[in-house]
């Protein structure tokens, strides 16, 4: 089963408009982490924004916001006020912990399969 | 300061050959990852080091693969007889602290491998 689910292939906002990006994920851990990465044309990953299993507040980082809902196992990016420069392919990530240490996790991250994202004038 | 870089960017290899990828991480980070991303795909984990220490190597597919990071900061990620399956963009990303908390990966701008 994928551990990171987003099905959102493609998607377009109009400059200035809010969006939001979509995922699921899959695990049976309780400590856990989930990131959001950009990567633009260039190809390089841009770290956007993380969020702990443990978190009680939805993180923020400027325009955007992870809407996080853990019981549906969900944590959906959302961009305020689209810019150009957000056109990208949108990353949703997920590192997983060992349930008898709280806050520590392993290495790998489990990425799913991007959203590309357009943003027109 | 500097993020991560690897070397080359870019890479067309005949298939048999063996190539080599550096990825050099940000200063002082413990953790260092490598990654293969096939077009239109998300990453997939290789291998992760911790220092020196290969502590995962489980993403590796086959025994062509094989990463090193002997002194703790450059990392070399070498293919072996190249297939043209292994076409792909390689990322390497590095990580402040261990395995030991949540902390995040930042990533090179990668490796783009043409096996012809």
């Amino acid at each position: 089963a994928q551990k990171i689910t987003q099905t959102q292939p493609g998607m377009f906002v109009q400059e200035k408009e809010a969006v939001t990006l979509d995922c699921t994920y899959d695990t049976s851990d309780q400590s856990y982490g989930l990131f959001w990465y950009k990567q633009p044309s260039s190809g390089e990953m841009i770290f956007l924004i993380y969020q702990g299993s443990y978190d009680e507040q939805n993180a923020t980082e400027g325009r955007y916001s992870l809407n996080f809902q853990k019981a549906r196992k969900s944590a959906n990016l959302v961009i305020s006020a689209s810019q150009l420069g957000d056109s990208a392919m949108y990353f949703c990530a997920m590192r997983e912990g060992r349930i008898a240490d709280r806050g520590s996790t392993l290495g790998r991250l489990y990425f799913g399969r991007g959203t590309q994202l357009t943003v027109w004038p | 300061g500097a993020g991560v870089s690897q070397s080359p960017r870019y890479k067309v290899a005949k298939r048999g050959q063996d190539v080599a990828l550096r990825c050099d991480p940000i200063s002082g980070h413990v953790s260092l990852f490598w990654y293969q991303q096939a077009l239109g795909q998300g990453p997939e984990f290789l291998t992760y080091f911790q220092n020196e220490a290969q502590l995962d190597k489980s993403g590796l597919p086959s025994d062509r693969f094989f990463a090193e990071r002997p002194e703790g900061s450059v990392s070399t990620l070498k293919i072996q007889r190249t297939q043209q399956e292994d076409s792909a963009v390689y990322l390497c990303a590095s990580s402040l602290l261990g395995v030991a908390r949540v902390d995040t990966q930042y990533f090179g701008p990668g490796t783009r491998l043409t096996v012809l």
